[in-house]
């Protein structure tokens, strides 16, 4: 199983809603990130998860808030988002932490905050 | 920290060849290479670490030179699946989890 899957892949709210993004994968991978992707621009890094440990959060607003329940599992929890945050938002990951360690990407959620 | 991409879009036909370069203002250690369709999720397509080697993978090869802190992506006699977005992409040194994509280069093949 090479798969990073996220749910869901479409997802409306509203600026009072709270909501949230999971992304699964079953590869024994140890980092996972999220990114937020506006369009027509690349993938911003928002965090990274480095054995179930948050080692980087991109001065990201506390509107969004990462959670790694375990080695497989990422989520990211939305709170009182702004219509600027709709986005595509990616989750990926990789064996480990080196320079020779490609990402594996999941297929993104396409968020709109109304 | 974001390397740049030149050129930002490219438009070619069939079966003709395309340069795409990524430069950093910062040292680079490795660079990553990606591509991404429309609608769709990035896509590994190689990894050159340092050394200055050339690694390729069908008629897409890629070259690294870490002393001018350049990468070169070269797609040769393209096809029509080659168009998409493409994304070099680097990690810090001591912290390759921090990885940043590239500008963006956006390619179009035309039959």
């Amino acid at each position: 199983d090479t798969e990073v899957t996220q749910t869901p892949k479409h997802l409306v709210m509203g600026m009072t809603n709270k909501k949230s993004l999971k992304c699964e994968q079953h590869m024994g991978h140890r980092a996972m990130y999220w990114y937020k992707q506006k369009a027509k621009k690349p993938p911003e890094l928002m965090f990274v998860y480095s054995y179930e440990k948050l080692s980087i959060n991109e001065s990201v607003p506390s509107r969004f808030s990462p959670e790694c329940p375990n080695s497989s599992l990422l989520n990211l929890h939305l709170h009182a988002l702004q219509p600027e945050d709709s986005a595509l938002y990616l989750c990926a990951s990789s064996q480990g932490t080196g320079s020779n360690e490609k990402l594996f990407f999941g297929s993104g959620t396409q968020l709109s905050v109304l | 920290q974001q390397p740049v991409q030149s050129p930002q879009a490219v438009i070619l036909r069939e079966g003709e060849d395309a340069v795409i370069n990524c430069s950093s203002s910062k040292a680079l250690y490795s660079v990553h290479w990606y591509r991404q369709k429309h609608g769709e999720a990035p896509v590994f397509l190689m990894i050159l670490l340092k050394g200055g080697e050339q690694k390729g993978h069908d008629k897409i090869s890629a070259s690294f030179n870490e002393k001018k802190q350049q990468s070169s992506l070269y797609l040769t006699a393209s096809q029509l699946s080659y168009s998409g977005t493409y994304f070099c992409g680097t990690g810090g040194q001591y912290n390759f989890n921090k990885f940043y994509f590239g500008s963006g280069t956006k390619l179009n093949v035309k039959p």
